[in-house]
Formats: structure tokens, C-alpha cells, sequence
């Protein structure tokens, strides 16, 4: 099925470990997004890409890294992680950066940081 | 800066009561409004895309509005099937991402 597909699903790392989150999408989408949802807070953009190697900054980039070289990829890397970054990750892909349904989420990696 | 704010943040009816959802934005030029529904360990799924005041959208049993300051969620005689988190998220014209709500957890019971 076309959609969005993120690995892993479950996650636990110890504090200062560094891990990639995968994020491939089959639609051909050019716009692709993380983020972030957290009990209360509602989902926080931590990066998007617009198209092959064109990344920039959400709301909340610390401690995290993104790339993109291949329209259908976009993964996450946390680079030394922290309590703080326990949290559930979506990634999402659209069809454009205004897109008029909406933007397709895959179905989470839920990271736990101890 | 943007602000949504969904209320109520959690819902209970029974089968049948219908009832609205509210999501009230602050943004300097809406490009877009969109509803979503989330089922627990799964990701968004997108319902619907409203542009202007007075625009609706209608599927199965919910009805989305828009006003120049809020969006409602209507739903006419709900299942159980119904029951979700449902976030709300606002676009604006110039910005390259969605403004989330928090979402308001909706439980129907048989």
C-alpha cells in the first residue's frame, strides 16, 4: 500500500546515544516533515524538506539532524539523546508545502530515552 | 505567533448524542485549516482542508465549519467507531508547515 512507512517502531536508548529514524514515502512527494507529539503539547515540527536536498528548521531542531538525498527518504538523526527527546516521532509527506488534503502520516516511532 | 487551542480537551457521549468540537486559531492570514483524526498508535489521518469563513465539509457523520476565528467539528449521531483523538491544525499563507492543536480525545460509548 502507497503511504508512508517509519522503522523503527518502539525504540529505547540510553542517554548520549545517537540513532536514525526512517521515514520513506512511495507517493513521489516532494514536501516531507517530522514531528514530534508529546502528552498536552500537540505535534511540534522538529524539520522539513521541500525537495532532494533542501532541508530547514521547525520549531524545535535541538539535538537533531536531518538530510535529504533521495525524494523518497528522509530520515532523523538524533545525535546524543536525551530524556527529553522520549516523545513519539511522525513523519509526514506531502504532495506540496500547501497541499489541499492535508499531509500523510506514517505511523510513529515511540522513543523512550533513559 | 500562531496559536490553536482545541476544547474541549476530552469527550465522552453516549451512541447517538451528537455534539461539536471546537478549534480556535490566532493567525496572521489563514491559508488552510485541517482536521484530523488519530487512533491510539497510529498516525493522523487527514478529514478535511477548509480555506474561508463559511466553507463546509461534510463526511459521514461529521460536518467541519469555518469562521474567521474558530472551526467546528460537528458530529451527528455518533458511534463508537467515532471515538478518537481528533487535533486540528492551521497553515499560514506564508508559512512552509501545520500549527497543531492538542486535540480533543472523543470516547463514544455503546
Amino acid at each position: 500500500n502507497a503511504g508512508v512507512t517509519q522503522t523503527p517502531k518502539f525504540q529505547v536508548l540510553k542517554t548520549g546515544q545517537s540513532m536514525t529514524l526512517q521515514c520513506a514515502q512511495d507517493m513521489n512527494h516532494e514536501y516531507m516533515s517530522w514531528y514530534r507529539q508529546d502528552p498536552g503539547m500537540g505535534l511540534r515540527l522538529i524539520h522539513y524538506s521541500v525537495g532532494a536536498g533542501i532541508t530547514d528548521q521547525g520549531e524545535v531542531p535541538n539535538g537533531y539532524n536531518v538530510s535529504r538525498s533521495t525524494t523518497e527518504d528522509f530520515p532523523l538523526r538524533l545525535l546524543s539523546a536525551a530524556p527529553s527527546q522520549t516523545s513519539v516521532y511522525f513523519c509526514a509527506s506531502s504532495s506540496a508545502v500547501i497541499a489541499p488534503r492535508g499531509y500523510t502520516f506514517g505511523s510513529g516511532t515511540r522513543l523512550t530515552v533513559v | 505567533e500562531d496559536q490553536v487551542t482545541q476544547s474541549p480537551e476530552a469527550l465522552r457521549l453516549q451512541e447517538g448524542e451528537s455534539s461539536s468540537l471546537n478549534c480556535s486559531y490566532t493567525v496572521s492570514g489563514l491559508r488552510g485549516l485541517f482536521w484530523y483524526r488519530q487512533d491510539p498508535g497510529k498516525g493522523p489521518e487527514f478529514l478535511f482542508t477548509l480555506y474561508s469563513a463559511g466553507e463546509e465539509k461534510e463526511k459521514e457523520r461529521l460536518k467541519a465549519t469555518l469562521t474567521k476565528k474558530e472551526s467546528f467539528l460537528h458530529i451527528t449521531a455518533p458511534k463508537p467507531e467515532d471515538s478518537a483523538t481528533y487535533l486540528c491544525a492551521v497553515q499560514e499563507g506564508s508559512a512552509r508547515q501545520l500549527t497543531f492543536g492538542s486535540g480533543t480525545q472523543l470516547t463514544v460509548l455503546p
